[in-house]
């Protein structure tokens, strides 16, 4: 049974300033990974889907990152922004390497102040 | 439509009270997931279809819950005898096929009283 964690729960940073966000598996037979973000009282947007081929994916400022052999994932924000403030989430397959549902994790609650 | 759409965003119903949610997916994406988060809490995986047949179906709290999807298109989860604990925000994503990337509605927001 797929477990997803994420540490830290939650980062308070001054605007400008890189960080990273943490995401663990269980099951790494997992054929993608996916980060999004949710803001407060809304859906969730997504951000990156990394396959299990790749090492990395970006977006604008975001950099994904996926090592299956030790169950990680980092979510990378540069220069980061007061509007980048949200919960951010990942999730991975559940169910052979077809993975028919996600496993999100509890989340990282990110502040940027400005 | 342009995205995942759900309706009604909002529903306060009374204890007991059957409750219908909506769902309606991407154009064309044959995967669709229903999720429930609770106030404070992660998101709980409820049920996934593929076309319109349901393959897994683990998550269903209770035989209270059920779902059904139409023409490969439209979803409905429904709530019998609605309790308390219900209450949550109900979300619903959509995907081309299995292990593409997922993309959610806003949710449906769900009051038990």
């Amino acid at each position: 049974k797929q477990e997803v964690t994420q540490i830290p729960a939650a980062l308070s940073v001054p605007e400008g300033e890189n960080l990273v966000l943490n995401c663990s598996f269980t099951d790494s037979a997992i054929y993608n990974l996916q980060w999004f973000r949710q803001d407060p009282g809304k859906g969730l947007t997504s951000l990156l889907l990394i396959q299990s081929s790749q090492r990395e994916q970006t977006s604008g400022r975001l950099n994904a990152s996926l090592d299956k052999s030790s169950g990680r994932s980092t979510l990378y924000i540069a220069a980061s922004q007061p509007g980048d403030s949200a919960t951010y989430l990942c999730a991975a397959p559940e169910g052979d390497n077809y993975g028919q549902n996600f496993v999100f994790g509890p989340g990282t609650r990110l502040s940027v102040l400005p | 439509g342009a995205g995942v759409s759900q309706s009604p965003s909002n529903k306060v119903t009374e204890k007991g009270k059957d409750v219908e949610l909506r769902c309606d997916p991407i154009s064309g994406h044959t995967a669709l997931y229903w999720y429930r988060q609770s106030l404070g809490q992660g998101l709980e995986f409820l049920i996934y279809f593929q076309g319109n047949s349901a393959p897994d179906k683990s998550g269903l709290p209770s035989d209270r819950f059920s779902a059904e999807r139409t023409g490969g298109s439209v979803s409905t989860l429904t709530i019998q005898r609605t309790q308390q604990e219900d209450s949550a925000v109900y979300l619903c994503a959509s995907s081309w096929r299995q292990n593409t990337e997922a993309f959610f509605g806003q949710g449906t927001r769900l009051t038990v009283v």
